[in-house]
């Protein structure tokens, strides 16, 4: 098992260029997360999905979509990057009900 | 929503000293207080976690405590060792919620030879 991947690893953008962040889970668990963290602070959620077909926002949506393409597969879009947006993204996931959260490696997102 | 809030920020000891970081959280409907470890440059992984229907839980050198009338928990280190050296987050979770959890700021445990 490769458990929560994440690509890509390190990732530079001008503002107002777009990417997509793509996470990927083989444990079979329904619900997946995406985080930010920023230096000094804890993990903040950006969006989540409980199960297939289901998004909400977390705490910190703006600037930022999502699309659970699958049960594997979360990915995390950023239309147009701003320097606030320079952070560590890491996508999270767990089975529903068992609340303990796999991380990804995480991605290291510079705007400049 | 769910607050968070976790002291020291940091915290140093000597190597075979015990270490506690506290935290505390705002929402009673939270049932589930995990605490995770962050190695420099790599991802959290979960050490202990801790259910609203227990005090206590121990796994070796960690334990964790929970006060549910105080809405706070801990997390206790005995004989700390250099490679516990760390960030240390806690975080509270609802069952009604995916299991998505709120994360305290951390705490940087450096623990000294």
């Amino acid at each position: 098992n490769a458990g929560v991947t994440q690509t890509p690893k390190f990732q530079v953008l001008k503002t107002g260029q777009s990417m997509t962040l793509q996470c990927a889970q083989d444990m079979n668990h329904n619900s997946m997360y995406w985080y930010r963290q920023d230096p000094g602070m804890g993990l903040r959620l950006i969006y989540y999905s409980a199960s297939e077909g289901t998004t909400d926002k977390g705490e910190v949506p703006n600037g930022y979509n999502v699309s659970r393409l699958n049960k594997r597969e979360f990915s995390l879009r950023l239309e147009s990057a701003a320097p606030s947006q320079t952070s560590v993204y890491f996508c999270a996931s767990n089975v529903a009900g068992t609340y303990e959260q796999y991380f990804g490696p995480g991605t290291r997102l510079t705007v400049t | 929503g769910e607050n968070v809030e976790q002291h020291p920020s940091t915290l140093s000891v000597q190597e075979g000293d015990s270490a506690v970081i506290k935290c505390t959280y705002s929402d009673s409907a939270s049932n589930y207080f995990p605490w995770y470890k962050q190695e420099l440059g790599k991802r959290p992984q979960l050490i202990i976690d801790i259910r609203s229907n227990v005090g206590e839980k121990k796994d070796q050198r960690i334990a964790v405590t929970l006060n549910k009338t105080a809405k706070h928990f801990s997390l206790h280190i005995t004989e700390t060792q250099p490679e516990d050296s760390a960030v240390y987050f806690c975080a509270a979770s609802m069952n009604t919620n995916a299991g998505k959890s709120t994360f305290g700021d951390g705490t940087t445990l450096t623990v000294k030879p």
